[in-house]
């Protein structure tokens, strides 16, 4: 069975600070994870995926996310935040061995302040 | 390239009214899916498709029924409407070789059932 967790509903940040959206898995093979985001009345766009290699994944808008196999984590990071990131964040994952289907966290609001 | 369009993107039913959401892609993908996003629940797979003429039961089935009879076209029906399935729907596709398979979202369908 695979499963992800977004431990925080909510995360907010000041404009210009750093920004972490935490996201833990369960697989019974070799995790592939994803990050999606979803601004208002908007469907979810990829961000960036972890399949092999590097565990520092880096994505669209300044996005990065780091895969850590011992804490079984993969935390969505940006240096510096925006206003504009303000939106819905999803982790998910797939196990590489099983289902091609995969599975979503709850997501976690982000809230840039200006 | 459209990508993953969703019709209607609004609708508003009655209790024990049916309806059909079209889902359509252009990117010749051969899995298509279909979830439901709730307040708190984070995405919820409905029913999935791994290639045309097929489909399978997502975590929450119950109250919809799906077709894939053509490999662009994934139709989700409701043949009795209730409030429980208020929600918004979205529609996604992917490649489906194996693999990291990026998904690709619709805009989402509004359903509201009085």
């Amino acid at each position: 069975a695979q499963s992800v967790a977004q431990p925080e509903d909510q995360v907010n940040v000041a404009e210009g600070n750093p920004l972490t959206v935490k996201c833990t898995y369960s697989v019974s093979g070799n995790p592939y994870l994803f990050w999606y985001v979803q601004y208002p009345n908007r469907g979810l766009q990829f961000l960036l995926k972890y399949i092999t290699g590097d565990n520092l994944v880096k994505g669209s808008y300044g996005f990065e996310a780091e895969f850590n196999k011992s804490q079984t984590s993969f935390h969505l990071k940006k240096p510096s935040a925006l206003v504009s990131d303000s939106a819905l964040y999803f982790c998910a994952v797939r196990d590489g061995g099983g289902s091609y289907i995969p599975t979503f966290g709850r997501g976690t609001s982000l809230i840039v302040h200006p | 390239n459209a990508g993953v369009t969703q019709t209607p993107k609004f609708r508003v039913l009655k209790t024990g009214q049916s309806m059909t959401l079209l889902c359509a892609q252009d990117m010749n993908h051969e899995y298509m899916y279909w979830y439901r996003q709730d307040p708190g629940m984070g995405l919820r797979l409905i029913h999935y498709s791994v290639g045309e003429g097929t489909t399978a039961k997502g975590e929450v089935p119950d109250g919809y029924n799906v077709s894939r009879l053509k490999k662009q076209n994934f139709l989700l029906g409701l043949e009795s409407a209730a409030p429980s399935q208020t929600s918004v729907y979205f529609c996604a596709s992917s490649r489906g070789l194996g693999g990291p398979d990026t998904q690709y979202f619709g805009p989402g369908t509004r359903l509201t059932v009085l």
